[in-house]
């Protein structure tokens, strides 16, 4: 069984400052793990993915994330918050075949001016 | 290249009638998705295709809910008859078979609103 857990349905932050964006999983194999964003009334894009290699993952938009098998956690990182971030974000996991993603419930991210 | 195309985008009904949603999904992909995102949630997976072949179908609703993919390429997600917990935006998503990243291409998604 897998399953994601996103702490903080809500997150906002001022534009230039750090933004951070909580991801644990649980998974019984070793997991496929994936950020996702969806703009408003758009369907969702993939951001960055961890599959076994580096654990330091660089995505696309200045987003990068860091797999730590000790902590279970995944979480989401970009020095400085743009404007344009503004959405939702989701952390996946995928486990044994990889073909079955399981999203976690969502971090809505609020830029302020 | 196109993306995976849905439609409609939106979509209004009364509670009890019939509704259908169409997908192509991105040429090439032989792997298709059905998903379900509730308003302040994560998809959830209704269906999995291969090809024409429903490989994961455990979560949809059978019931009321329907698919199909024929000649392994375009699909149909079917409700019939919808409730009003059947408000939700309908997520289709295709893959390259035998791809072990899960990397999903989305499309823009089926919003539906049962009255």
């Amino acid at each position: 069984a897998q399953s994601v857990t996103q702490l903080g349905s809500h997150v906002s932050v001022s534009e230039g400052a750090l933004v951070l964006l909580r991801c644990n999983y649980s998974s019984s194999v070793p997991p496929y793990l994936f950020w996702y964003v969806q703009y408003p009334n758009q369907g969702l894009q993939l951001l960055l993915k961890y599959t076994s290699a580096a654990t330091l993952v660089k995505g696309i938009n200045g987003f990068e994330a860091e797999f730590k098998k000790s902590e279970t956690s995944f979480h989401l990182t970009k020095p400085s918050a743009h404007m344009s971030d503004a959405a939702e974000y989701f952390c996946a996991v995928a486990s044994g075949s990889a073909r079955q993603l399981t999203f976690g419930s969502g971090t809505q991210l609020t830029v302020l001016p | 290249e196109a993306g995976v195309v849905q439609s409609p985008r939106y979509k209004i009904i009364e509670k009890k009638q019939p509704v259908a949603f169409w997908c192509n999904p991105i040429s090439g992909h032989n792997t298709l998705y059905w998903y379900r995102q509730n308003l302040g949630q994560g998809p959830e997976l209704l269906i999995r295709y291969e090809n024409e072949e429903a490989v994961d179908d455990s979560q949809l609703p059978k019931d009321r809910f329907s698919a199909e993919r024929l000649k392994g390429v375009d699909s149909t997600l079917k409700i019939q008859p919808a409730e009003l917990g059947d408000s939700a935006v309908y997520l289709c998503a295709s893959s390259l078979t035998n791809t072990n990243t899960g990397e999903l291409f989305f499309g823009e998604g089926s919003r539906l609103t049962v009255l």
